[in-house]
């Protein structure tokens, strides 16, 4: 059972454009939620984190809506670039599971120039 | 500088070779994790280990072992290699709250 669901699986924009993903949870007791970056050959990089005491936090390009009673959070990347082509991971963890992370299945972006 | 190291990066081996992916990080964290993740694909966790002399196995089952003698090493081996276990091999660790940090990967290809 796939606790953490990411959607879309691609994606594609142009320089400037506004990806945005998004990623639904199940387990109630979950209480962190961080997006990684991944590019080819390398290993995940932790991007931004969010605790659902918050409905939204920004770094930078980057904002995580966070939707508590809908069991939801986003990630937008404002004025895209190419070298935010990537791969995206959603994940969610709680003391309760242990504080292990549960990964969404992925995004691929890709922002063409 | 605190970073995390895998070792080797890219590993080509036959059928029913043992081998012993390496992991060690310089930050003094007490969890660890290995994950198994194909090319773009979500990523598996296979064995964790929240301090020294204790392992535990993830949500994928992995016919692979590992050991936490030291707080900063934390290798993972394959007594009998299959082409099946071909992947790549994700090390990371975590100290307080949830932020894991994440190896460079071992892409492991066994023919």
């Amino acid at each position: 059972q796939q606790q953490v669901k990411q959607s879309p699986q691609s994606l594609i924009v142009q320089k400037g454009g506004i990806p945005i993903i998004n990623c639904a949870y199940e387990n109630t007791a979950f209480d962190y939620f961080p997006w990684y970056q991944q590019f080819p050959g390398k290993g995940p990089a932790l991007l931004i984190a969010i605790r659902p005491d918050v409905s939204e936090k920004k770094e930078g390009r980057f904002t995580i809506s966070f939707n508590k009673s809908a069991k939801q959070f986003s990630l937008h990347i404002m004025d895209s670039q190419p070298g935010d082509s990537a791969t995206y991971f959603c994940a969610a963890s709680g003391e309760a599971a242990g504080n292990k992370l549960t990964f969404g299945g992925g995004t691929r972006v890709l922002v063409k120039p | 500088e605190a970073d995390i190291y895998q070792t080797p990066r890219y590993l080509v081996i036959g059928t029913g070779k043992k081998i012993t992916l390496e992991c060690s990080q310089t930050m003094g964290h007490d969890k660890m994790y290995w994950y198994q993740q194909d090319p773009g694909m979500e990523l598996h966790l296979i064995h964790y280990s929240y301090g020294v002399n204790s392992t535990e196995k993830g949500d994928l089952s992995s016919e692979s072992t590992v050991s936490r003698i030291r707080t900063e090493h934390f290798p993972l081996t394959l007594e009998s290699a299959r082409p099946s276990h071909t992947s790549q091999y994700l090390c990371a660790s975590s100290e307080l709250g949830h932020s894991q940090f994440f190896g460079p990967g071992t892409r492991l290809t066994v023919l």
